[in-house]
């Protein structure tokens, strides 16, 4: 069965430090893995996604992300947060090997940044 | 131009009413796909349709029938509704039916409140 876990529901940081949420994942084969964010009253926007090649991969708005087979993760990192990034985001995982794919959403981590 | 639009993107009614949800995206993708986002924020996939052909659709009250008149909409009526059908509902479309690497591009929501 495919899943995604994100521990954390909610992360806080203060505005100027690096920030990181969390994403673990469960699938039956290779994963693709996406990261999204969600604004207040607002659809998902796409931030990144690991495809293959290079582990580290880098998105818009300053964030990246590593994937580490061995753990399973994908966890999400800015260097330096802004109050701008307080907003609602998801880990998403595909199976490579899925004839339908469907995309797997975490919980949601809410990410507050302090001024 | 707005890539997935979805109208409305409020939607207040009463218990018993049937109501639709219309989607159209312009990036022609070939997959169009709804999710029910609840009170906690939890996304789920409800159905999932590939150039007009169903081939996604999880456990959903048959209340829910999607219909894609062509591959650039896909729209959700809604019969008898009841006040747990409250909720945010997306509409997002990707390139492939099986998505691959591409990653899911997702209207504005439409928020379904049911009195």
């Amino acid at each position: 069965a495919q899943s995604v876990a994100q521990p954390e529901d909610q992360v806080n940081v203060a505005e100027g430090n690096p920030l990181t949420v969390k994403c673990t994942y469960s699938v039956s084969g290779n994963p693709y893995l996406f990261w999204y964010v969600q604004y207040p009253n607002r659809g998902l926007q796409f931030l990144l996604k690991y495809i293959t090649g290079d582990n580290l991969v880098k998105g818009s708005y300053g964030f990246e992300a590593e994937f580490n087979k061995s753990q399973t993760s994908f966890h999400l990192k800015k260097p330096s947060a802004l109050v701008s990034d307080s907003a609602l985001y998801f880990c998403a995982v595909r199976d490579r090997g899925s004839t339908l794919g469907r995309l797997y959403f975490g919980r949601g981590t809410q990410l507050t940044v302090w001024p | 131009d707005t890539a997935v639009s979805q109208t409305p993107k409020y939607l207040v009614t009463q218990m018993g009413n049937d109501k639709s949800i219309k989607c159209e995206q312009n990036l022609g993708h070939d997959t169009m796909y709804w999710y029910k986002q609840d009170s906690k924020k939890f996304l789920k996939i409800m159905f999932s349709y590939n150039n007009k052909e169903l081939i996604i659709n999880e456990t959903v009250p048959n209340r829910f029938s999607p219909k894609s008149p062509d591959k650039a909409h896909l729209n959700l009526h809604i019969n008898s509704l009841e006040l747990g059908d409250s909720a945010v509902y997306f509409c997002a479309s990707s390139q492939g039916m099986r998505g691959g690497g591409t990653e899911a591009f997702f209207g504005q929501g439409t928020r379904l409140t049911v009195v």
